[in-house]
């Protein structure tokens, strides 16, 4: 079975510090790793993926993200918050297995807010 | 770009009253998607059509819903006698073919049973 956590409900951060979101994931074998992003009243939005290769995984609008197999974990981050970027952020994580599931599995999403 | 589209972006209804959710998915997207957010939760997976059948679907996907491709365009989602726990965001999604590939959403619709 596949699942995800966000143990953040809410993260606050001051325009232009760095901002973290939190995930950490479980699956039996190997995952693909997705963050999205849901403005209000708007679906969800894609921002990146990691599937193989560098654990640094860069995406839009200057986030990026880092796996960690050992930890099992594939935070968001960025350099410089902007005012912007506040809106929920999902992650999600689908077991790279033939024959399985090909179903991701969504964190309950961690609301971002950025501080002027 | 292309994107997702879903039709009505707001339905309201009232209980018992069967309702259907339309989404046209990007032109060369092949895998189909419903999910549900309720007010304040999770996104939870419903349902996903492939070569014109069901390929998945979740314990909520039970036979008070259905799914139909009537054309090459459109997907729906139909919900038979909609209860007032069927309130929620339904969102559309699809994606091209490969494990690896990222799923697009549609904006969504805000479904109120009343």
């Amino acid at each position: 079975a596949q699942s995800v956590a966000q143990p953040e409900d809410q993260v606050n951060v001051a325009e232009g510090n760095p901002l973290t979101v939190k995930c950490t994931y479980s699956v039996s074998g190997n995952p693909y790793l997705f963050w999205y992003v849901q403005y209000p009243n708007r679906g969800l939005q894609f921002l990146l993926k990691y599937i193989t290769g560098d654990n640094l995984v860069k995406g839009s609008y200057g986030f990026e993200a880092e796996f960690n197999k050992s930890q099992t974990s594939f935070h968001l981050k960025k350099p410089s918050a902007l005012v912007s970027d506040s809106a929920l952020y999902f992650c999600a994580v689908r077991e790279w297995a033939s024959g399985g599931s090909y179903i991701p599995t969504f964190g309950r999403g961690t609301s971002l807010i950025v501080h002027p | 770009e292309p994107e997702v589209t879903q039709t009505p972006s707001h339905q309201v209804t009232q209980m018992g009253q069967e309702v259907i959710l339309r989404c046209v998915p990007i032109s060369n997207h092949l895998y189909f998607y419903w999910y549900r957010q309720i007010l304040g939760q999770k996104v939870e997976f419903l349902v996903s059509f492939y070569n014109n059948e069901i390929s998945e679907k979740s314990e909520i996907f039970d036979d008070q819903f259905s799914v139909e491709r009537p054309d090459g365009s459109n997907f729906t989602l139909k919900i038979r006698s909609t209860k007032l726990e069927d309130s929620a965001m339904y969102f559309c999604a699809s994606r091209t073919s490969g494990q690896t590939y990222e799923q697009y959403f549609g904006p969504g619709t805000r479904l109120t049973v009343t």
